[in-house]
């Protein structure tokens, strides 16, 4: 079955420091997209990237850079020099194409403080 | 700008009174979601329409209805509110439901509305 895993609930660091958010997923198909959103306290969840199952480039807009491994099923969230509006929950998430679904399987999110 | 609007961001009914919350869109996408999510967790998807096709969750308590009068407006009917519905309720939309082609799939989120159960 498809699942996410976001084994971090919560994490916090100081200002400026680089912080790293795990997204662990298990698939059976080939084809598959996975997401990262961010939900600040108001509440909405904001898209950050989509990628492919078959695209394993590194990608970088910004402070933020994403590592994806398809041979350790990961698709890592990396924040560099955080700064206190990056505070939110962070939601990793997987859909599956090829069976023809259309949901995302969400993982739990992952708390992040930035503290001043 | 094209967005996700929810209306009315926070709703306060009582407990058995029916409530409705409003989506509409302005980006012209085919499917139109409602999740729900409870403090602390991940969102919970309730169900989704593509175009006028409804598609319930399994789990969805019948509780819960929706409506699609055209393609820019969605409602999440709640019939008898309990005390356990009291969450966040996310809309959220994409132009196709599978990522056949391009990144047609990806979900835009409205702000919320946050209903309370007294």
């Amino acid at each position: 079955a498809q699942k996410v895993t976001q084994a971090q609930t919560e994490i916090s660091v100081v200002e400026k420091e680089d912080v790293t958010l795990d997204c662990v997923y298990e698939t059976r198909d080939t084809t598959y997209y996975l997401f990262w959103y961010k939900q600040p306290p108001s509440g909405e969840l904001v898209f950050l990237i989509r990628r492919n199952s078959f695209d394993e480039q590194n990608e970088i807009s910004g402070r933020y850079s994403w590592n994806f491994q398809k041979s350790t099923s990961s698709f890592n969230f990396t924040i560099t020099a955080s700064q206190v509006v990056d505070s939110a929950v962070y939601f990793c998430a997987l859909s599956e194409t090829t069976s023809g679904t259309y949901k995302y399987i969400f993982g739990t999110g992952t708390r992040l403080k930035v503290l001043a | 700008d094209a967005m996700v609007i929810q209306n009315p961001r926070y709703q306060v009914t009582q407990f058995g009174k029916p409530v409705t919350l409003s989506c509409s869109q302005t980006l012209n996408h085919n499917v139109m979601y409602w999740y729900q999510q409870k403090s602390s967790q991940a969102p919970k998807l309730l169900f989704h329409y593509y175009d006028k096709d409804f598609n319930n969750e399994a789990d969805t308590p019948d509780n819960f209805q929706s409506r699609r009068p055209n393609t820019s407006f969605c409602f999440l009917d709640i019939r008898s509110p309990g005390l356990g519905d009291a969450a966040m309720y996310l809309c959220a939309t994409s132009r196709e439901a599978t990522g056949a082609s391009g990144s047609t799939d990806t979900q835009y989120f409205g702000p919320g509305t946050r209903l309370t159960v007294l």
